[in-house]
């Protein structure tokens, strides 16, 4: 079956530092892949996405980088601020192009 | 716009009571979903809706019931609460096709005793 998974569940960064956040997706066939951020008590909000004739989408602060050989996906935030601290989830759309598969999400902690 | 809205924010049940979880949104999205979220398991799909008058079942369906009689309104019901149903829901709607993410609500905590 499908199923999207992350190698680290928590993750503490410098305030400043960059941070990588990685993820492994089994479906080889999943064309379009979304990074959501979720902040404590509120719904996950788009990040970013990438379909996958890319290898790399770049956007404020944030970049995303898929290996489509590896199966493996992560999200790169430049300068990390306080104001990122919160789990990041990555999703892949399904088979049928109509919905998302979740991973179990990553908790990014940013230290003063 | 207002977004996804989820109403209520909490709710607390008791084993067997019924409920509705309501979901509106009013960016003239046709699909729309629910989610719900457990500790270390991410996000898995309860029921979506490519439109007005169309359902289907996800993941996790049992003990869930939805309808879309309008292309706004996304209502979930609970049809025997059980202790197991005890999590975080989410609404999200999305254009059709291809290429376009989600916007979630801000969510409903469930607790069932």
């Amino acid at each position: 079956g499908e199923s999207v998974g992350l190698h680290l569940p928590t993750l503490s960064v410098q305030e400043g530092d960059n941070s990588i956040i990685n993820c492994a997706y089994s479906n080889s066939a999943s064309d379009y892949f979304i990074w959501y951020k979720q902040e404590s008590g509120k719904g996950p909000q788009f990040i970013i996405d990438i379909r996958s004739n890319m290898d790399k989408r770049q956007g404020q602060r944030v970049t995303v980088l898929l290996n489509k050989t590896v199966k493996h996906l992560s999200l790169q935030i430049a300068a990390t601020q306080p104001g990122d601290s919160a789990v990041y989830f990555c999703a892949e759309r399904d088979n049928y192009g109509q919905n998302f598969v979740f991973g179990p999400g990553t908790r990014l902690s940013v230290l003063p | 716009n207002a977004g996804v809205t989820q109403t209520p924010k909490f709710q607390v049940l008791k084993t067997g009571q019924s409920m509705t979880l309501q979901c509106a949104q009013d960016m003239n999205h046709e699909y729309m979903s629910w989610y719900r979220q457990d500790p270390g398991m991410g996000l898995r799909l309860i029921h979506y809706s490519v439109g007005a008058g169309i359902t289907d079942q996800g993941e996790v369906p049992n003990g869930y019931n939805v309808s879309r009689s309008t292309t706004e309104d996304f209502p979930l019901r609970l049809l025997s609460a059980a202790p197991s149903q005890t999590s975080v829901y989410f609404c999200a709607s999305s254009r059709s096709g291809q290429g376009y993410g989600y916007t979630f609500g801000s969510g409903t905590r469930l607790t069932v005793v």
